[in-house]
């Protein structure tokens, strides 16, 4: 059974840039998370994808997009990158009705803006 | 305040000692709550839920006290291979809902 997967691992852009990074979920789960991780910082919740629509969001600006595919998958783009946008990219999958429901977390993805 | 707040580390501590993490959590509210663990440079993992009865699996146990909104693990016999960050987790659903972290609590156990 195949856990959550993202790719790309390492990405390096320029500020003002743009990227996209994708997830997998984990097979059976209907719900994927993103998160921030800033070097020595615990993550912080970007946004969650439920059903193809955004359930909740962050503190985090428009810069920052999402999107699901109908097959769970899913999509994270950041536009106009700042230096600041550099940390690890972290994607979480689960199943919504699961009782206290538990996600699971990608290797992530490391994007460092130059 | 933050909404998660741990213990500030790091911990060193020889193999074979218990060492406990504390955390706190500020919304009253939350509903769910877990310790994960994350090794250098890699994906937090789940060690375990915790349930407000306290729960054990094997050498760690967890407990919950909602009244002090209060979270704590401690790790018995501790082994090199607990060497991680121990990240104190707060979701304030049961069922989806956002994870909030804490900073994480460094733990290196040396021979």
């Amino acid at each position: 059974d195949a856990g959550v997967t993202q790719s790309p691992t390492h990405l390096i852009k320029t500020r003002g840039q743009q990227v996209t990074l994708r997830c997998s979920p984990k097979s059976g789960h209907d719900t994927v998370s993103w998160y921030q991780q800033a070097l020595g910082q615990g993550p912080q919740f970007i946004f969650q994808y439920y059903e193809e629509e955004e359930r909740q969001r962050g503190n985090f600006p428009d810069r920052f997009s999402g999107h699901q595919f109908p097959n769970y998958s899913s999509e994270l783009n950041v536009n106009a990158l700042l230096l600041g946008d550099s940390a690890l990219y972290l994607c979480a999958s689960s199943f919504l009705a699961e009782f206290q429901e538990t996600q699971y977390f990608g290797p992530g993805t490391r994007l460092l803006v130059l | 305040r933050k909404e998660v707040e741990q213990d500030p580390g790091p911990f060193n501590v020889p193999e074979g000692a218990t060492v406990a993490f504390n955390c706190t959590y500020s919304n009253s509210a939350s509903q769910s709550f877990f310790w994960y663990r994350q090794d250098c440079r890699k994906e937090p993992k789940l060690l375990m839920s915790v349930y407000s009865s306290g729960n054990e699996d094997g050498r760690f146990t967890a407990q919950l006290n909602r009244a002090s909104q209060y979270i704590s693990l401690l790790i018995r016999d501790s082994k090199l291979s607990d060497s991680a960050t121990y990240l104190c987790v707060v979701n304030k659903e049961a069922q989806g809902g956002k994870l909030i972290f804490g900073q994480g609590t460094e733990l290196s156990v040396k021979p």
